[in-house]
This record gives C-alpha cells, sequence and structure tokens, in this order.
C-alpha cells in the first residue's frame, strides 16, 4: 500500500521560474513531513521539513505547505536554478517503539534548464 | 557535528558471493540506524533498523541480514547473493526528539551493488 503519493515524477522548469512537487498520503498518524533532495550518486539531503500543526514553512527559496484537512503537502521552489535539477523526495514519519517509521514518496526528477 | 559514512562506495559482484557493506555515524551517541534500497523509480525502502546494540529488526523478508556490533557501526551483509539484491543501499541515522517526536533521517552517500 503506497502511503505516501508523489507527483509529478519528472518535471521541467525553467530558470527563475516555480517548482512545484505535490505529496498525498493516507494515514493521519503521520506526524513529521521532510523533504529530501538527491543529487545522482549521492545519498539524500535533508531539505526542509514541516509538522502538522503548520501550515507553512519557507526556508530561502524552499517552501513547505501542508494542508491537513485534505492530506497533501507540496514543495515550492522559487526562481529555480539549474543546480536545483535533483531528485526531490517526500516523506512521511510516525514515531514507532524508539524509532520513526518513514515512508517516502517515489521521487520527482526535476530538470531546470537554463 | 555528526557525519555517516559508507564503504564502499560501488561494489561489482558475482551471485552466490557473500557481501558485506560497512556505514559509521560519528558525532552522534546512541543513534537509530537503518538500511535502505533504493531502485530506481520506486523509492527507498526499508531493509533492517537498529535502535542499539546488537538489536536489529526486519521490514521485509529477503536474502539479506544485519548486525549493530558497535553503539555506531552497522551492517549489511548477505551469506550469498542474487541478481536481485543489485541496487543502491543508503545508510541512515536518527535520533529520537524530546517526548518521541520526530527528527530527520540523515542519510549517507550510499553503496552501488552491482551483480553480475
Amino acid at each position: 500500500q503506497q502511503q505516501v503519493k508523489q507527483s509529478p515524477q519528472s518535471l521541467i522548469v525553467q530558470k527563475g521560474g516555480i517548482s512545484i512537487i505535490n505529496c498525498a498520503y493516507e494515514n493521519t498518524a503521520f506526524d513529521y513531513f521532510p523533504w529530501y533532495q538527491q543529487f545522482p550518486g549521492k545519498g539524500p539531503a535533508l531539505l526542509i521539513a514541516i509538522r502538522p500543526d503548520v501550515s507553512e514553512k519557507k526556508e530561502g527559496r524552499f517552501t513547505i505547505s501542508f494542508n491537513k484537512s485534505a492530506k497533501q503537502f507540496s514543495l515550492h521552489i522559487m526562481d529555480s536554478q539549474p543546480g536545483d535539477s535533483a531528485t526531490y523526495f517526500c516523506a512521511a514519519s510516525v514515531p514507532r517503539w524508539g524509532y520513526q517509521k518513514v515512508t517516502f514518496g517515489i521521487g520527482t526528477k526535476l530538470q531546470v534548464i537554463p | 557535528s555528526q557525519t555517516i559514512h559508507q564503504w564502499p562506495a560501488t561494489l561489482v559482484q558475482p551471485v552466490g558471493s557473500p557481501l558485506s557493506l560497512e556505514c559509521t555515524v560519528e558525532g552522534t551517541s546512541n543513534p537509530n540506524l537503518y538500511w535502505y534500497r533504493q531502485a530506481a523509480g520506486r523509492g527507498l525502502q526499508l531493509l533492517f533498523y537498529s535502535v542499539g546494540i546488537g538489536q536489529i529488526s526486519s521490514e521485509v523478508p529477503q536474502n539479506l541480514s544485519a548486525s549493530r556490533p558497535q553503539d555506531r557501526q552497522f551492517i549489511l551483509s548477505s551469506k550469498k547473493l542474487l541478481l536481485s539484491d543489485s541496487g543502491f543501499y543508503l545508510c541512515a541515522w536518527s535520533v529520537l526528539g524530546e517526548a518521541n517526536s520526530n527528527q530527520p533521517q540523515h542519510f549517507g552517500d550510499g553503496t552501488r551493488l552491482s551483480i553480475l
């Protein structure tokens, strides 16, 4: 059962544009929603994260919008740059018996063209 | 600051050979440790997690095993590799926040395993 649905799977955006990646979840027990950025040959790196008591979180050009009632959250990358070209994963986490059970989306490959 | 190391970065092994991938974490004590496998177009699949030395839990039945001989060392092993074991293996660590709240997982740079 895919508990975190991510779309689109690939995205092409022109430099300076806004990149938007959407995720939807089913399990209302999730209480932490991180986004990861992964470059080829590297491990995913934490980009930004949000908890469900907040509707929006902004860090530089990256913003998470969170809609608890709709069980949806999205990543917005403002003024997208070629250096942002990477694969982005949304995730949802729930604490379970002393560890974090994290469910990842399938990933979105973003290409920012000059 | 905390760092995580995985090695080797790439590995080519014949079918039926053994496997040992190592992960070590520095700069933190008693971390939770995780092994994931990443397949193209399928996201990250949790294979094993550990909340302490000698404590290993498996998420999915498979040909692999894990061990945690020291607090900050996590090893992924196999006695006999299958073609289907090919993939990108990632180690991660996290700590529990206050009141058991979630904290982010931090990943190593992975091992690309190819089985021939």
